[in-house]
């Protein structure tokens, strides 16, 4: 099945730096990559996602590129600010699974 | 708020105990999916349910069973608990039956088993 993993497991940046989160997936056969936030005490929450047929999407401070050649994904933030703090996950979707399987989590600490 | 709510928010029980947990789902999805959320295990897919039917199966313990009801909320039933089983469990919903529509979780049941 589908493995995914992620790197690092924590990130410290300084308020108005950017944060790279990066993931690898092993199927081939994923489509759909989704990043999710998760603040103490909440469910995780999506924040963008891409789909394979697709480099590279940009929100505001957010970007996800996507290398599907090379099997592996990133979240980059900008402009950090200490509300980015959480704890961030990947994901990636197989449809002959029909599930997402998700990494294991990046926390990030944004500091003043 | 996802729209999404989930009760108890906590459960405290005893190792060989059954428990429910109940979720319902945004307004108009029809899909709930059921994760399990460990330290050392990660966010793990469980269960989901399109419109009352499973539509597809993860790492889902034989103890553990689903179902989804005609007015579309769900309970997840956790049976002969063991220690392993305290976590977060999520339930999220989606509009449609495939997992690359988005899902929106709810706030999660802390399960304790002591």
């Amino acid at each position: 099945g589908e493995n995914v993993e992620q790197h690092p497991s924590t990130l410290s940046v300084q308020e108005g730096d950017s944060a790279v989160i990066k993931c690898t997936y092993s199927d081939s056969a994923s489509n759909y990559f989704p990043w999710y936030k998760q603040e103490l005490g909440k469910g995780p929450q999506l924040i963008i996602d891409i789909r394979s047929n697709v480099g590279e999407k940009k929100d505001q401070r957010i970007a996800v590129t996507l290398n599907k050649t090379a099997k592996h994904f990133s979240l980059h933030i900008t402009e950090t600010q200490p509300e980015d703090s959480a704890v961030y996950f990947c994901a990636a979707y197989t449809g002959t699974a029909s599930k997402l399987t998700f990494g294991t989590g990046t926390r990030l600490q944004v500091t003043l | 708020d996802s729209g999404v709510t989930q009760t108890p928010k906590h459960l405290i029980t005893a190792t060989g105990q059954r428990v429910t947990l109940r979720c319902s789902p945004r307004s108009g999805d029809l899909s709930v999916y059921w994760y399990q959320q460990s330290l050392d295990q990660g966010l793990q897919f469980l269960i989901q349910y399109y419109n009352g039917e499973e539509r597809a199966k993860g790492n889902i313990l034989e103890r553990f069973s689903a179902q989804q009801f005609p007015d579309l909320h769900s309970e997840l039933n956790l049976s002969s608990l063991e220690l392993g089983d305290s976590a977060l469990y999520f339930c999220a919903s989606s509009v449609g039956a495939k997992g690359y529509n988005e899902q929106f979780f709810g706030p999660g049941t802390r399960l304790t088993v002591l």
